[in-house]
C-alpha cells in the first residue's frame, strides 16, 4: 500500500525565517494536496498539485511536485505567527482514495 | 456560505458507553467523509458516502462503529461500545464530488474515552 512520509515531524522557526516541509511518497503520486490544521480545528485546504514539476503559490506559501511525482515540498517565505499549525500532505492512491501523511507541526518563535 | 457543521465539539465518556456524532456538510456537496484522527497522526478514513450510498467503509470497525446518511445530507457516526483506543478527533468533511480534490472539513468532535 502507498505511504506518505513527512519531514520533519516538527519544526521551530524564528519569525521572519524561511522553512521547507517535505512529503515523500512510496509510489507515484497522482494528486498531492497540502492542508493546514490548527490545534483543535479542522483541516484547511491550501493547494493541489497534479503534474510533475508543477509549482503553486498562495501568499507566502509555495508548493512544488517533483518531476518524478514522488515528492512534494512546501516552502514558507518570511514566516509569521499565523503560519503556525500542523501541515498535512494528502495524496490520491491508485484507487483514487485519499491517504495522509502524519503531519509536520510548525511553531513560530516571535 | 456556511461551512461543515459538527457536534458535539467535545465528548467525554467511559469505556463501554455509546456516543454519536453529527455532521451537516456544505449544501450541495454530494460526498461526505468521516475521518478518525489520533493525536500525532494523519486522518484515517472511516467511511465515505456519495449522496446516501457508501463508497468506502473498509477501515470502519463495523463491530462497534456505524454511520448513516439517510437523506443524502447530514450524517451520524455512532460508536457502541466505546473503547479506550477510540479516543481521537472525529472529522467530517465534504466535497462537491470525489474528483475535485478539495475537501472542506468541520472543526471536529474530540472524544475522550476514560
Amino acid at each position: 500500500s502507498q505511504e506518505l512520509e513527512q519531514s520533519p515531524q516538527s519544526l521551530i522557526v524564528q519569525e521572519g525565517k524561511n522553512l521547507t516541509i517535505n512529503c515523500t511518497s512510496s509510489k507515484t503520486l497522482y494528486g498531492l494536496y497540502w492542508y493546514k490544521q490548527k490545534y483543535g480545528e479542522g483541516l484547511i485546504f491550501l493547494m493541489m498539485l497534479q503534474k510533475g514539476g508543477e509549482e503553486k503559490s498562495h501568499e507566502k506559501i509555495t508548493a512544488k511536485l517533483d518531476e518524478k511525482k514522488q515528492q512534494s515540498s512546501l516552502h514558507i517565505t518570511a514566516s509569521q505567527p499565523s503560519h503556525a499549525g500542523i501541515y498535512l500532505c494528502g495524496a490520491d492512491d491508485s484507487n483514487y482514495q485519499l491517504i495522509w501523511g502524519a503531519g509536520t507541526k510548525l511553531i513560530i518563535k516571535p | 456560505e456556511a461551512g461543515v457543521a459538527q457536534s458535539p465539539r467535545y465528548k467525554i465518556i467511559e469505556k463501554r458507553q455509546s456516543v454519536a456524532f453529527w455532521c451537516n456538510p456544505i449544501s450541495g456537496h454530494a460526498t461526505l467523509y468521516w475521518y478518525q484522527q489520533i493525536l500525532g497522526q494523519g486522518p484515517k478514513l472511516l467511511i465515505q458516502f456519495q449522496n446516501n450510498g457508501v463508497v468506502d467503509d473498509s477501515q470502519l470497525p463495523k463491530d462497534r462503529f456505524s454511520a448513516e446518511r439517510l437523506k443524502g445530507v447530514d450524517s451520524t457516526l455512532k460508536i457502541q461500545p466505546a473503547k479506550l483506543e477510540d479516543s481521537a478527533v472525529y472529522l467530517c468533511a465534504s466535497s462537491l464530488s470525489r474528483s475535485t480534490g478539495e475537501l472542506f472539513f468541520g472543526e471536529g468532535s474530540r472524544l475522550t474515552v476514560l
